[in-house]
Parts: structure tokens; C-alpha cells; sequence
């Protein structure tokens, strides 16, 4: 297991069109997480999911964001009907959680992005 | 905003000399988290450390966390020209217990 990886790299897409990217979390990990960033900005929360189960989406996420983890392994998030404000880079995260209230003892393991350019 | 902010938002020094970046926030947490970024890349997990830890080492950096201020600091000694980088904070709240959200970053540079 060589991390996480993330598919494409890049993508220019016009206006309008619909995009799905896929991300591959490291195996033994439970969660995974979306996040996008912009230039000169940290990372952006956007959803995130326990095995299949989607736990939360931002609610600064819009109708057009959607984002899929079949069988709690790999995931796909779609843009539909892209805008130029999409245009960033999209971030996937994967760690491993145990119970309990300090369960979170591990950080996250980043893949290196797709970059989304909307023209 | 429940984000942390980090300070300064760009730190320049010589190589050699230590960098000091700081980060605060406003609701309690159940851990917070370093990264650093390079560059067009992805983010690299530093250190964690938790809302009941003061300090935390790893090789070259020291972690510091006041939650009675509620902040944290992050010391690079001895600064190398490769620890050029954006660096975040990411804060993980306890009304959310694994989900982080990431402040603005400090970019440093470090001059050889």
C-alpha cells in the first residue's frame, strides 16, 4: 500500500460539464475525507464518511457536490454542471479511528490532489 | 469561524535560525494537528497532539498546546532550505470528534 492516491491529477473541463474524481484510501483506514482548496487558502471541509456511511457534508456545499463510498472502499466525488468557482484542487484524506472520545489519535493521510480548472 | 488561525501568515529566515509559527482557535478541542505543504502537493501529517498534552517532540519540531489560551505553537529548530513550506494547523473539535478544519497556513521560507 503505497498511500493515497487520487485520480486524475488534473482536469479542464467547460463550464457546464459534469466531473467525477476518485480517490483510494489506504486500506486499513475506516474514514475518508474530501476537502478543497483554493490558492493561498487552507483546506476546505466538504464531507466525509466511516466506511460506506457519509457522516456529514458541509452545508456550504452546494446540490451540484455529491460523493459516493461504495462498499466503504474506494470514493468518487462528482461536480455536476461545473462553474468557474469550482476551479481548485480536491483533497482526499483517509485515518483510522477507533472509539471512544479520544479515538482520533492519528492524523490524516493526504493524497496529492486532483486540480480541477473550470473554463 | 470555528478555524484556527495561524501567525504570522509569512515567516522568512536564514537557514540555520529557528521558526516560530502560532496558531489559535476558539472552541474547545479534542486534539490539534500540524501539516506542511509544499508547493502544489498535498498535505503531510507532522504531529498531533491532544487537549490534555502540553508538548509533544518530533526529530527537529516542538509542539506546544495552552488550551487555557487556546493555542498552539509550532518551533522548527536548526531551519533547513527543504523545510520551505505552507503550514497549517487543523483543529478537531469535540462536537466533532475526528473531522479537522484547517486554518489559513503560515508559508515560510527558509533562505539558504
Amino acid at each position: 500500500d503505497t498511500g493515497v492516491s487520487q485520480d486524475p491529477r488534473h482536469k479542464i473541463t467547460k463550464r457546464g460539464q459534469n466531473v467525477t474524481f476518485r480517490c483510494d484510501p489506504i486500506s486499513e483506514h475506516n474514514r475518508l475525507y474530501w476537502y478543497r482548496q483554493t490558492l493561498g487558502q487552507g483546506p476546505e471541509f466538504l464531507t466525509y464518511f466511516q466506511n460506506e456511511a457519509q457522516l456529514e457534508k458541509s452545508r456550504l456545499l452546494s446540490d451540484r457536490f455529491s460523493a459516493e463510498r461504495p462498499k466503504g472502499s474506494f470514493s468518487t466525488l462528482e461536480i455536476q454542471r461545473t462553474e468557474q468557482g469550482d476551479s481548485a484542487m480536491y483533497l482526499c484524506a483517509s485515518s483510522l479511528v477507533g472509539t471512544g472520545a479520544l479515538s482520533a489519535n492519528y492524523g490524516y493521510t493526504f493524497g496529492s490532489g486532483t486540480r480541477l480548472t473550470v473554463v | 469561524s470555528q478555524q484556527g488561525e495561524e501567525d504570522p501568515q509569512a515567516l522568512s529566515i536564514q537557514e540555520g535560525e529557528n521558526a516560530t509559527m502560532n496558531c489559535s482557535y476558539k472552541t474547545s478541542i479534542n486534539n490539534l494537528q500540524w501539516y506542511r505543504q509544499n508547493s502544489g502537493r498535498g498535505l503531510v501529517h507532522l504531529i498531533l497532539i491532544r487537549s490534555n498534552e502540553r508538548e509533544k517532540h518530533s526529530g527537529r519540531l516542538r509542539v506546544t498546546l495552552d488550551t487555557s489560551k487556546k493555542s498552539s505553537s509550532l518551533l522548527i529548530t536548526a531551519s533547513r532550505a527543504a523545510d520551505t513550506a505552507s503550514y497549517f494547523c487543523a483543529t478537531a473539535f469535540k462536537t466533532s470528534y475526528d473531522k479537522v478544519i484547517f486554518g489559513p497556513g503560515t508559508s515560510l521560507s527558509v533562505i539558504p
